[in-house]
């Protein structure tokens, strides 16, 4: 089965320390997201790109997250400097523009201390 | 902006009939998809309604009413591997909002 690969699974860090998470999104999905989820404020987007263009990141701090998307088989969300309210998973999806769902991966667990 | 609303928590019975509601109020609607997310793991994509009506997939069916802003997640024969929390999410232009999930415990 074809799916969204993303590195690391977990991530342990000290405030103020760069924070970077890849995605691989599946070939030939033309649109990837990525979602921040915490107990307390549930799934969040924080960006998303079609066709590797940046198409909303309003819901990203932009004072230190960025999100980019290099190549059609990269994807990265970036924290600097972090702080523990970021502590949270952090999912990447991808998918066709029309029909069909989303894939997500398996996230990243992000704990900043 | 956009507003989802669904109940927070549900219980139901091994091989009994569950329905989650969705409703919402959105600035924009392409569709709505349902997804099921087990604890520790990602959500997965279970249905994707754009048309009024009823879409049936084996035991888990959606349905939606653009005009009243409803949508439900029918879960017929209930097994204990249904435990998990059920997410409503609104599209528009390609970009999903999620509710807060529904978390639902199968009990035998």
């Amino acid at each position: 089965d074809a799916r969204v690969t993303q590195t690391p699974r977990d991530k342990v860090t000290e405030m103020g320390q760069e924070v970077t998470m890849r995605c691989q999104p599946i070939l030939g999905h033309n649109t990837v997201f990525w979602y921040r989820q915490t107990m307390m404020q549930g799934l969040e987007l924080l960006a998303y790109f079609r066709n590797r263009a940046p198409l909303d990141d309003s819901g990203m701090p932009k004072d230190r997250f960025s999100a980019e998307m290099p190549d059609a088989t990269l994807a990265t969300l970036k924290i600097q400097p972090s702080e523990p309210r970021d502590s949270a998973v952090y999912f990447c999806a991808s998918g066709l523009v029309l029909g069909g769902g989303y894939t997500f991966g398996s996230g990243t667990r992000l704990t900043v201390v | 902006g956009q507003n989802i609303d669904q109940p927070t928590e549900m219980t139901a019975t091994e091989g009994a009939i569950v329905q989650i509601n969705c409703t919402y109020q959105t600035s924009g609607f392409n569709g709505l998809f349902w997804y099921q997310q087990h604890a520790g793991e990602a959500p997965t994509f279970l249905s994707y309604n754009v048309l009024d009506g009823l879409e049936e997939k084996g035991r888990f069916s959606s349905f939606l009413s653009r005009s009243k802003g409803y949508s439900y997640l029918l879960l017929k024969e209930l097994q204990m591997k249904d435990s998990a929390s059920y997410l409503c999410a609104v599209t528009n232009a390609g970009k999903s909002t999620f509710g807060d999930g529904t978390t639902l415990t199968v009990k035998p």
